[in-house]
């Protein structure tokens, strides 16, 4: 199991640009949430599906933001156009359910810096 | 609605020392799920325990211990004989499995551990 897989693990993209952040969760999970981590705001839930369908999108800061999950093993998150206060650090995460016993897999995180 | 405060910012403590961090929720649920994670410097999101709202009993693992008690709203966490390797970023979460909400997290304890 290589665990939740994400990429790119580092962006650098200037302000306006499309930015692209992938996911591959572990097999056999039917929940995948995306979270973002800044200092001042913390962890925060943008958006999990539930079998590949959106279930709460009302973390998502702006419609600058969308994802989707057109199968089981793959996710994307996409902001248009970027901005400067978007530079955090994206974390995916899978789980068999909500209250699973060890918890979310996270994945290792996307840096994302936009100048 | 769920929230989950961690009033420590940042925590210094000498090697050897015992340290509590703190952890006070807010839910309207009575089944709930409570989570700690850390996060050490290289960034991934580590599980350290889930407790489920019915059992209040406190829970060792080796020099990590956590103190659940309904009354105060508060899972608060200790590290006994601290190392420097446990200097890391520590999160408190809370999910409300039957509310369908995941993880929401607080904003986190740093932890210095100075040898």
């Amino acid at each position: 199991d290589a665990g939740v897989i994400q990429s790119p693990r580092h962006e650098v993209t200037e302000m306006g640009q499309e930015v692209t952040l992938r996911c591959k969760p572990i097999s056999g999970h039917d929940y995948l949430f995306w979270y973002r981590q800044t200092m001042m705001r913390g962890l925060e839930l943008l958006i999990y599906f539930n079998n590949n369908v959106p279930i709460d999108d009302s973390g998502m800061p702006e419609d600058r933001f969308s994802a989707k999950m057109p199968n089981a093993s793959f996710s994307t998150l996409k902001i248009q156009p970027s901005e400067p206060r978007d530079s955090a650090v994206y974390f995916c995460a899978s789980s068999s359910d909500l209250d699973r016993k060890d918890g979310y897999t996270f994945g290792s995180g996307t840096r994302l810096t936009v100048v | 609605a769920q929230k989950v405060t961690q009033a420590q910012t940042e925590i210094s403590v000498v090697e050897k020392e015992d340290v509590t961090l703190d952890c006070v929720y807010e839910t309207r649920d009575t089944t709930y799920y409570l989570f700690w994670y850390k996060q050490p410097p290289s960034g991934e999101l580590v599980f350290l325990i889930r407790r489920n709202s019915f059992d209040e009993q406190n829970e060792i693992s080796g020099r990590y211990s956590w103190n659940f008690q309904k009354s105060t709203s508060s899972f608060n966490f200790t590290i006994t004989a601290s190392q420097v390797v446990d200097s890391a970023v520590y999160f408190c979460a809370l999910s409300e499995p039957l509310g369908n909400t995941p993880l929401v997290f607080g904003k986190g304890t740093r932890l210095s551990v100075i040898a």
